[in-house]
């Protein structure tokens, strides 16, 4: 199994609340993702990032912030938590090796179970 | 905007039988698909990977094949067991991954 553990694995928050996702990764992979699961949606894409410091916005990106400063780490934040953002949330990582994004196997992490009350 | 469809949303077979699962994309335009399993309340497992140039793609009991001018996809898995029993999911990568809802398949001991 890909190296990749996300921190807390459940969470409840109150509305209103930052809080920040962590997802950390031992495989040294280029691009690291995080999507969200609902019923209903399947998995979303929230943002990526291609590099240390390079991130972008995947297709519900609204109310999510992002950062990574260091190749293993990619944070995910919710500055203002709300009830629409309970949810699933899944890291994926990929090498990037045939270039561009996702044009290899992504890899998932265990997910972070998310209540915003 | 790419559109994913995984269709049936479930299916129940006995064990020993063979499983069809398919997806369809709207946007041939893409540069692989990806078949995921995904155990209840736990992550997404990668099983196979389908580059854009390739037909088909096995991995021990496991077939996918990819029309993409059709926008089809087919997972075929082989003489299934209770073990095979999770979601399986589909994906196309047209630079970004866009998942279908799924298959839950169900094998009866």
């Amino acid at each position: 199994d890909a190296g990749i553990t996300q921190s807390p694995r459940h969470k409840v928050t109150e509305t209103g609340t930052p809080v920040t996702l962590r997802c950390h990764q031992t495989e040294n992979h280029r691009y690291m993702y995080w999507y969200r699961q609902d019923p209903g949606h399947g998995l979303r894409l929230i943002h990526y990032s291609y590099g240390v410091k390079d991130t972008d916005k995947g297709e519900v990106s609204d109310g999510y912030s992002v950062s990574r400063s260091k190749t293993e780490d990619f944070l995910l934040t919710l500055e203002s938590a709300t009830s629409s953002q309970t949810s699933v949330y899944f890291c994926a990582i990929s090498g990037g090796t045939s270039g561009g994004v996702g044009t290899d196997t992504q890899y998932f992490g265990p997910g972070t179970r998310l209540t915003v009350l | 905007k790419q559109e994913v469809t995984q269709i049936p949303a479930a299916l129940s077979v006995p064990e020993g039988e063979n499983l069809v699962l398919n997806c369809s994309f709207t946007d041939s335009a893409i540069y692989n698909l990806q078949w995921f399993r995904q155990d209840p309340g736990k992550g997404l497992t990668s099983l196979l990977l389908i580059q854009s140039s390739q037909r088909e793609q096995t991995s021990g009991r496991l077939n996918a094949s990819l029309d993409k001018s059709s926008g089809r996809s087919t997972l075929y898995i082989a003489a299934s067991q209770p073990g095979d029993s999770a979601t399986y999911l589909c994906a196309v990568d047209d630079y970004k991954l866009s998942f279908g809802a799924g298959t839950t398949v169900t094998v009866r001991a």
